[in-house]
């Protein structure tokens, strides 16, 4: 079946560090992939998105790019802000009779500094 | 704010007993999702609903249903209820059932069992 891997956390940084995260999925198809982050108390927010292969979504500062030949998702951020302290969520759609259901990793906490 | 309304944001009860969770989508969106999260399973896929219809169903227990209504707000019950289901349930919405379909979450409910 789908399924989404991220690396383990928890994350922690300095203020102005690069970012990775790391994201693999196995998936039957063409999938369409998506950043999700959960601020503390609150419910999930789309980050960014991409929906075929070398397909780069951005937001907010936060880049992934689709690689279909390695099969990851993996997000990234230049130079990161207290304010992105959060867990973060690669999840896949499938697509098909998947009805546009998600299927999750398991969320890597990200913990900033100044 | 997602537009995706649940209530109530908390509820305590103690096991045994049946609770209904209920969601209010995004004005115009004709599909509903279900997910849970804990801490031991990650965000799981329960079940979606389609302008009133069931269209697909994940991990959810036998104990649990669902139903979206012809207004197109959607409520989960949860029966004979146990110390494990203690968890954050997450409602989501989106126009569309393809690939690239994008879900907008609610803030979620936090369920307690005692």
């Amino acid at each position: 079946g789908d399924s989404v891997t991220q690396m383990e956390g928890p994350v922690t940084l300095s203020e102005e560090a690069f970012l990775t995260i790391n994201c693999t999925y196995t998936a039957t198809g063409y999938p369409s992939l998506f950043w999700y982050v959960q601020y503390p108390g609150e419910g999930l927010q789309l980050l960014l998105k991409a929906t075929k292969a070398d397909d780069k979504g951005s937001n907010k500062g936060f880049e992934a790019t689709y690689r279909k030949e390695t099969t990851s998702f993996h997000l990234e951020k230049g130079s990161v802000q207290v304010s992105d302290s959060a867990v973060y969520f690669c999840a896949l759609n499938a697509g098909g009779t998947s009805y546009g259901k998600l299927t999750f990793g398991q969320g890597t906490i990200l913990t900033v500094h100044p | 704010d997602s537009g995706v309304t649940q209530t109530p944001k908390h509820l305590i009860t103690a096991t045994g007993q049946r609770v209904t969770l209920r969601c209010s989508p995004r004005s115009g969106d004709l599909s509903v999702y279900w997910y849970q999260q804990s801490l031991d399973q990650g965000l799981q896929f329960l079940i979606q609903y389609y302008n009133g219809e069931e269209r697909a169903k994940g991990n959810i227990l036998e104990r649990f249903s669902a139903q979206q209504f012809p207004d197109l707000h959607s409520e989960l019950n949860l029966s004979s209820l146990e110390l494990g289901d203690s968890a954050l349930y997450f409602c989501a919405s989106s126009a569309a059932v393809g690939a690239y379909t994008e879900a907008f979450f609610g803030q979620g409910t936090r369920l307690t069992v005692v």
